[in-house]
């Protein structure tokens, strides 16, 4: 079956350097979804992308999908103390199956 | 709008005890629906999902169960808890297509 490979596991910076987290699929995927869950609370939705080769940007957070849309990587600049928490991605490989969760990357941030 | 409805947030119980985690949705209809576990540090585990009424595929065998007696109600169920159901059990419900999947708040079950 479909499986979503997240790196690095578990990932600790100093406020103010960069972090990225990356997503590999091992079939082509439809979409792509990053999830942020905060210490104690349940994931919540960020981001979708669809197309090959696509960036999304939200204020410090820039989002890639591969060009063969197996692949995604999300990366923070200059990260904060309110960035501390789990990043998931979840891979679909057509529209309407359901989504595949990698084991996320936990980010704590050093002030 | 949309909003899911997951109770009690913590949740204690003895080894052999049952349990019953409900979960409900409002403002869809027809969703998809899922029940995860997450281990401290860890990932999320699928343990079940449907796709209508009556409707459940189990991912992983274990002690648990799940029903939809409702289009918008699902219900996690053990009739006799283990020491390893221990963690953080997450609905979450999904409309067709691409859409994202939105989590409940959780329950923290503790066996003891």
């Amino acid at each position: 079956g479909q499986q979503v490979m997240q790196i690095p596991q578990y990932q600790h910076v100093q406020e103010g350097e960069d972090f990225t987290t990356y997503c590999n699929s091992s079939t082509t995927l439809s979409n792509i979804q990053w999830y942020k869950q905060r210490p104690g609370g349940h994931p919540v939705f960020l981001i979708q992308l669809v197309k090959s080769g696509e960036v999304k940007k939200q204020k410090r957070l820039t989002f890639q999908f591969g060009e063969a849309k197996k692949n995604s990587s999300l990366h923070i600049t200059a990260t904060q103390t309110t960035d501390v928490g789990t990043y998931f991605c979840a891979g679909q490989e057509t529209s309407g199956s359901r989504l595949t969760f990698g084991e996320g990357t936990q980010l704590t941030v050093n002030p | 709008s949309q909003t899911i409805h997951q109770w009690p947030a913590t949740l204690v119980q003895p080894v052999g005890s049952p349990l019953s985690l409900e979960c409900t949705v409002e403002g869809t209809s027809n969703p998809n629906l899922y029940w995860y576990r997450q281990a401290a540090g860890r990932g999320l585990q699928l343990l079940f999902y449907s796709v209508g009424i009556g409707q459940i595929s189990s991912e992983v065998p274990q002690n648990l169960s799940a029903s939809r007696p409702q289009d918008r109600q699902f219900i996690l169920s053990s009739k006799k808890l283990l020491l390893s159901d221990s963690g953080f059990y997450l609905c979450a419900w999904r409309g067709g297509g691409n859409q994202p999947q939105h989590f409940g708040d959780g329950t923290r079950l503790s066996i003891l």
